[in-house]
């Protein structure tokens, strides 16, 4: 089946630990990006990437880093830098099309708690 | 950026229409909006998008006034599983097509 896959759903870890959150897609689509959700609050952009080793900063990039090595994968690491890490993290992909109507796809997200 | 107001929360009877406003008075022309919605815990949904004439799908229509100012969100019979936060979104291409998220309406479906 074509989609977005996040993994894992569910993400403990301890105060001062970088963790690194996986996302992949499978349907050829170039541009892909990370946003932030925080409880009862509407998402915010944290990075984003049009193309294969190029990624540009979102609305809340601190304590955040991203690659983009593939195409079909853009991982997110949250550094011990990110004050306050706890939230639904989402993935979401956009394929080509015309500049003004490329709709963007969502991956079903992971809870990340830090203890 | 374009900001959209929508109402916080709404309540709708099972298999009727639900109507879901949005507000988006400062829209640029070339600017679309965006309709997706998010089920508890998982990752929003896209429903569908317009840039001036009304647009219908298989899960909702879309219809948007003339002046650009405002659009509505209808999903034609409602169901028990459109209990959802309902997203209207003026879709920005200078970052990159980023999705402005606000707080959407929380729309609860009642048998």
């Amino acid at each position: 089946d074509g989609g977005i896959t996040q993994s894992p759903k569910y993400l403990f870890r301890k105060e001062g630990q970088n963790v690194t959150l996986s996302c992949e897609q499978n349907l050829n689509h170039d541009a892909m990006y990370w946003y932030r959700q925080d409880p009862g609050q509407g998402l915010r952009l944290i990075y984003y990437s049009q193309i294969v080793n190029d990624f540009q900063k979102g609305d809340i990039a601190e304590g955040y880093s991203v690659s983009r090595e593939k195409k079909e994968s853009f991982p997110l690491t949250v550094t011990s830098a990110q004050k306050n890490p706890t939230a639904f993290y989402l993935c979401a992909s956009k394929g080509p099309g015309s500049r003004y109507t490329d709709t963007q796809y969502f991956g079903p997200g992971t809870r990340l708690t830090v203890l | 950026d374009a900001k959209t107001t929508q109402p916080p929360s709404m309540d709708c009877a099972e298999g009727r229409a639900a109507n879901l406003p949005c507000n988006h008075s400062t829209i640029s022309g070339n600017e679309y909006v965006y309709w997706y919605r998010q089920i508890h815990s998982q990752g929003p949904q896209y429903i569908i998008h317009g840039l001036k004439n009304n647009e219908t799908n298989e899960m909702a229509s879309l219809i948007i006034t003339e002046d650009r100012k405002s659009s509505t969100l209808i999903l034609p019979h409602a169901t028990l599983r459109d209990t959802a936060v309902y997203y209207c979104i003026a879709l920005n291409y200078n970052q990159g097509g980023k999705l402005i998220f606000g707080q959407g309406t929380e729309l609860s479906v009642k048998p």
